[in-house]
């Protein structure tokens, strides 16, 4: 398994500012993903970092709008650029243990509130 | 394409039954399955994997998940529920999830 851990656990935001939030994983992983999810709804996919290249985003997520960073194997940044009521959402981390199987462990989540 | 489908938003079982909450998916190539479990106000963890093998699949808290190719479905089990399974079950083909199942086990 993997301990993840993201900052801030949450936060309430003014519509048209950016938070960036950031995930840490205590070893190195090829794959970082970042989901968002309504509270007791299912996850949506918004895109996939991994070291050393861009991240590849899912359909109806732009880089402008959620730009990734991943410096290195153990830290990623997902950022919620220009915010509106909309983005209001819990924001989860993921990593993958080994780059084929996709079995992901889970950050405690970012809960976002957005007025 | 992959997409995975959860026909059932709620399932209701007494404390001591059998539970079934099900699942199907749509793949091109080998399937990569796994269930996940996210308790009240806890985090998504991993309940179970199916990569390739056996088609029936053991993992965390008892549970067991069951492969069929020919049907497309990966349906979650456990010979006897507890109070304490109630939370919401996530099947999911590699990174994409189904629309979640909430479990009600009723003492």
């Amino acid at each position: 398994s993997a301990v993840i851990s993201q900052k801030p656990s949450r936060d309430i935001c003014q519509r048209g500012t950016s938070l960036t939030i950031q995930c840490q994983v205590d070893s190195q992983v090829t794959m970082m993903f970042w989901y968002r999810q309504q509270p007791g709804q299912s996850l949506t996919l918004i895109a996939t970092a991994n070291q050393g290249s861009e991240a590849t985003y899912e359909s109806g997520f732009v880089i402008d709008k959620f730009p990734i960073s991943r410096p290195n194997l153990t830290f990623s940044t997902l950022t919620v650029s220009n915010m509106s009521p909309e983005d209001s959402s819990i924001y989860l981390c993921s990593v993958a243990k080994g780059a084929e199987t996709y079995e992901q462990y889970f950050g405690p989540g970012t809960r976002l509130t957005v007025t | 394409a992959q997409s995975v489908a959860q026909p059932e938003d709620q399932v209701n079982v007494a404390e001591g039954n059998p539970l079934t909450v099900k699942c199907t998916y749509s793949v091109s190539g080998n399937p990569y399955l796994f269930w996940y479990v996210q308790y009240p106000n806890r985090g998504l963890q991993f309940l179970l994997k199916y990569i390739t093998g056996d088609n029936l699949v053991k993992g965390s808290y008892g549970f067991e998940a069951e492969f069929n190719k020919s049907q497309t479905s990966f349906h979650l089990k456990k010979p006897s529920a507890l109070v304490s399974d109630s939370a919401l079950y996530f099947c999911a083909v590699s990174d994409y999830f189904g629309s979640g199942t909430k479990l009600n086990v009723k003492p």
